[in-house]
């Protein structure tokens, strides 16, 4: 079974500085089903990027995301105040499964 | 625009079981391009898939939770439902309802979230 490890697990920085965000599969997994979500506190994820690399509808182009085989990354150009969140990547092989998140905080 | 809305008991006592309902309004549950399903998140922790249904009536579920869940689907009323029996504290979390695109297998519409309290 696959396995989707996230680092780092907490990550600081300021606004306006660009944040890289990893996700590793312990094998090598289809792009067309890695998705990254982001999480506010007190709220449901929200999609965020999708087939490694598309945007969600209404996402900032800000935001991007990058991959193949075991290694995707998820950045962020220049952060903003509201970027602040957990991240989780997810994949789907044979069935849901989501890496443990990385804590973007300032 | 697609909305869903999860509903049950906030607590829920050890050895009983835990039903939660999803709303689903904005959109028909009769679909061939989404499944639906429910996720979990404990705590301070991740993530945990628990299980999808089709509307057809197939089911999947997580493995390390199938033997206590059933997800069950009402296309008439637009609802889907999610039995979890024998809980314990460990079931404790905030329990979410989405829909499950079918072709890149994400989820993109989620409910607000409902915690649940595993407590006597």
């Amino acid at each position: 079974e696959v396995v989707l490890t996230q680092s780092p697990g907490t990550l600081t920085l300021s606004p306006g500085e660009r944040a890289t965000l990893s996700c590793r599969a312990s094998q090598p997994v289809k792009s067309n089903y890695l998705t990254w979500y982001q999480q506010k506190p007190g709220q449901a994820p929200r999609l965020l990027i999708f087939g490694a690399s598309i945007r969600a509808t209404g996402i900032p182009d800000r935001f991007s995301g990058s991959g193949s085989g075991t290694d995707f990354t998820l950045t962020i150009s220049r952060l903003e105040p509201e970027d602040f969140a957990v991240y989780y990547c997810q994949h789907y092989q044979p069935s849901p499964l989501f890496g443990q998140g990385t804590r973007l905080e300032i | 625009q697609l909305q869903l809305h999860e509903s049950g008991p906030g607590v829920v006592r050890p050895s009983e079981t835990l039903s939660l309902t999803c709303s689903v309004s904005g959109g028909s549950t009769i679909s061939n391009n989404y499944y639906w399903g429910w996720l979990r998140q404990p705590p301070g922790k991740g993530l945990e898939w628990i299980g999808t249904i089709f509307y057809g009536g197939s089911t999947d579920y997580n493995p390390s939770l199938q033997s206590r869940v059933a997800i069950s689907l009402d296309s008439s009323k637009n609802q889907f439902s999610l039995n979890l029996t024998s809980v314990t504290a460990a079931d404790t979390a905030v329990y979410y309802c989405a829909r499950l695109e079918y072709s890149h297998l994400l989820f993109d519409h989620w409910g607000q979230g409902t915690p649940v309290t595993v407590s006597a």
